[in-house]
């Protein structure tokens, strides 16, 4: 069975500071995406990572996807109170299966 | 572009009773998924749709079940509800199966009594 292990669960910050979400798994993907979610509200794509190695850049965001395709990072600068909200990651087992397997999420709270 | 669109927001049922969400993709999406999501258990993968074909299924009992139709909408059943069954069911679209990015809808918020 895939799984993605997402740490920290919980994070609470200043403005300003800078954060890192982890994403770890002993499972290769072929693929890893971050999802963005507010209250009661579907989740909002970020960003898809498909190669090992890879890095992509989101205006403050930076993600990363491990060189083996097994974990992936998400690097938030000088954290903004309109960043928070819960951060999820999931992988794709496979190039032909629209099944996502989801981390539990990193709930981020940026205060003013 | 209209994105994925879930009907209704919200639904309130009694254990024991029946109930069926929608899901209208992105125009064009030919692939639907669909997630419950709980506090305690996150998201879990239910089922992957895809010209009308079942294609993926997860751990879930045979009391969850769904549909594609012709025009790529979807549609997903709980029979028998319980208490448990009560969570944020999401539905998400791709452009074919198996294609990398998925969209997620508002979602439904079940809540059984």
């Amino acid at each position: 069975t895939q799984l993605l292990e997402q740490s920290p669960q919980f994070l609470s910050i200043q403005e300003g500071e800078n954060l890192t979400v982890y994403c770890n798994s002993s499972s290769v993907f072929s693929s890893l995406q971050w999802y963005r979610q507010e209250p009661g509200e579907g989740p909002v794509l970020l960003v898809t990572v498909v190669t090992g190695g890879e890095v992509k850049k989101l205006k403050r965001l930076t993600f990363q996807f491990g060189d083996a395709r097994k974990d992936s990072s998400l690097h938030i600068t000088a954290a903004q109170p309109g960043d928070t909200g819960l951060y999820l990651c999931a992988g794709r087992g496979s190039s032909n299966t629209g099944k996502l397997i989801f981390g539990q999420g990193t709930t981020l709270q940026v205060k003013p | 572009k209209a994105g994925v669109t879930q009907t209704p927001r919200y639904l309130i049922k009694t254990r024991g009773q029946q109930v069926t969400l929608s899901c209208s993709p992105i125009s064009g999406h030919r692939s639907v998924s669909w997630y419950q999501q709980t506090p305690g258990q996150g998201l879990q993968f239910l089922f992957e749709y895809f010209s009308e074909t079942q294609r993926n299924k997860g751990n879930f009992p045979g009391r969850f079940s769904g549909r594609q139709f012709s025009n790529s909408r979807s549609e997903m059943n709980v029979s028998t509800l319980e208490l448990g069954d009560s969570a944020l069911y999401l539905c998400a679209s791709s452009f074919a199966a198996g294609d990398t990015e998925a969209f997620f809808g508002q979602g439904t918020r079940l809540t059984v009594v």
